[in-house]
């Protein structure tokens, strides 16, 4: 069965400094997977995907990912964090193949940055 | 956010009153869906459209009856509603509902059922 997780429920970072949010997931095959942020009294945004190709995804707001097939994670990062990162993070994964189609969401991480 | 858009932003309603959400999403897309967002528990998705016929309906109660007169609007009626269903009800779009496509979202509308 598909599953993400998101080990951590809350991260805390001083400003300036990087941040990691962290995802790892199991899947039959292969995956399809999703980083969106919720900033407080809004909706999702998505943030960037790993589809297929490069190991490192670029996404908005200077976030990037690493998709590692052999840890099954896809750890979400950024190398300087500002106090208007501060967010709810979800990953979110989905069977490429397969008549699955549904995407499974984490419980989501909570980020804080502090000034 | 303006591509998709949820009415109204909040809402209050009795056990047994009827009311309807709606959203609109103004980015052309095919497929639209309706998630129920509460407190400590995964996103749940409730219904998915396609091109205005519905593909998915992940077991959620016939209080909750969604409907979508063309590929731009989609409603979720309300009836008879429990204090359990009190929470923040998203919609979202994708350019088509296979697995490959992000979703964009509207920024929901938070029920309180009373």
């Amino acid at each position: 069965a598909q599953s993400v997780a998101q080990p951590e429920d809350q991260v805390n970072v001083a400003e300036g400094n990087p941040l990691t949010v962290k995802c790892t997931y199991s899947v039959s095959g292969n995956p399809y997977l999703f980083w969106y942020v919720q900033y407080p009294n809004r909706g999702l945004q998505f943030l960037l995907k790993y589809i297929t190709g490069d190991n490192l995804v670029k996404g908005s707001y200077g976030f990037e990912a690493e998709f590692n097939k052999s840890q099954t994670s896809f750890h979400l990062k950024k190398p300087s964090a500002l106090v208007s990162d501060s967010a709810l993070y979800f990953c979110a994964v989905r069977e490429n193949a397969g008549n699955n189609r549904k995407l499974i969401w984490g419980l989501g991480t909570s980020l804080a940055v502090n000034p | 956010e303006t591509g998709v858009t949820q009415t109204p932003r909040h809402l209050v309603m009795g056990m047994t009153n009827k009311k309807s959400l709606k959203c609109e999403q103004h980015l052309g897309h095919n497929a639209m869906y309706w998630y129920k967002q509460s407190a400590k528990k995964p996103l749940e998705l409730m219904f998915v459209y396609s091109l205005e016929e519905r593909v998915e309906n992940n077991s959620v109660p016939s209080r909750f009856s969604p409907e979508c007169p063309n590929s731009s609007h989609l409603f979720l009626h309300l009836h008879t509603l429990q204090p359990e269903d009190s929470a923040l009800y998203l919609c979202a779009s994708s350019q088509d509902h296979h697995r490959d496509y992000e979703q964009y979202f509207g920024p929901g509308t938070r029920l309180t059922v009373t």
